[in-house]
């Protein structure tokens, strides 16, 4: 079953510019994470924000969560070709044991030229 | 290194040829979780397991089985494989809910 839903599904930008990705997922939930895929490789946690909360930062990452609007954000600041890579939003419904249980959306593909 | 390793990376099959794809994890996590990952359908689960000896259905189960007889290891077990479960495969570990993922499997059947 498909939660989250990436806005845009692709995005091009230049090197230094930031990268605003979205994410809008249907039922209530109780944290919300980020995770990196490069090619055809393993997919890497970024961040995670809980229901609770509304902004988070890990240095250039930023995320915003709007649990009234059910959506989130995902912005890179200053971007780097490095930074290329699929980006996916994944929702929990459940805390404890139960926040392991992760649906995920389709991505964002990021192309950051350099 | 706290590292989620699967095996094999690459693998081409023919159709109803046994196959099990290891997944094996370091960190003592007491979560572990089967994905398969498509173009334009994304990353949807398979198995999961809470723990040794406990194993769950995912979203897409047919098809696969799965085991847990010890806390580090989730093998994937594809008994009778189709060319419809040609797909890329990852293994994912839990602590605190944040997932770390293996390198993934890359599995064509013929």
């Amino acid at each position: 079953s498909q939660q989250g839903e990436e806005d845009p599904q692709a995005l091009s930008i230049q090197e230094g510019e930031n990268a605003t990705m979205n994410c809008s997922y249907k039922t209530s939930i109780n944290n919300l994470q980020w995770y990196r895929q490069n090619s055809g490789r393993g997919l890497v946690h970024l961040i995670l924000i809980r229901s609770n909360e509304r902004e988070k930062h890990s240095g250039r990452l930023r995320v915003t969560l709007d649990t009234s609007k059910k959506s989130s954000s995902l912005l890179i600041t200053a971007s780097r070709a490095a930074d290329t890579a699929s980006y996916f939003c994944a929702t929990s419904p459940w805390s404890g044991a139960g926040s392991y249980q992760l649906t995920f959306g389709k991505g964002t593909k990021l192309s950051v030229i350099p | 290194e706290a590292q989620v390793t699967q095996n094999p990376r690459y693998l081409i099959t023919v159709t109803g040829k046994k196959l099990t794809v290891t997944c094996s994890q370091n960190m003592n996590h007491e979560y572990m979780s089967w994905y398969r990952q498509d173009p334009g359908l994304g990353l949807r689960q398979i198995y999961y397991s809470m723990n040794v000896e406990v194993t769950d259905k995912g979203d897409v189960p047919e098809g696969y089985k799965v085991s847990r007889k010890e806390k580090r290891n989730f093998p994937l077990i594809l008994e009778s494989p189709s060319p419809n479960q040609t797909s890329l495969y990852f293994c994912a570990s839990s602590l605190a809910g944040e997932l770390f993922f293996g390198e993934g499997s890359r599995l064509t059947v013929l």
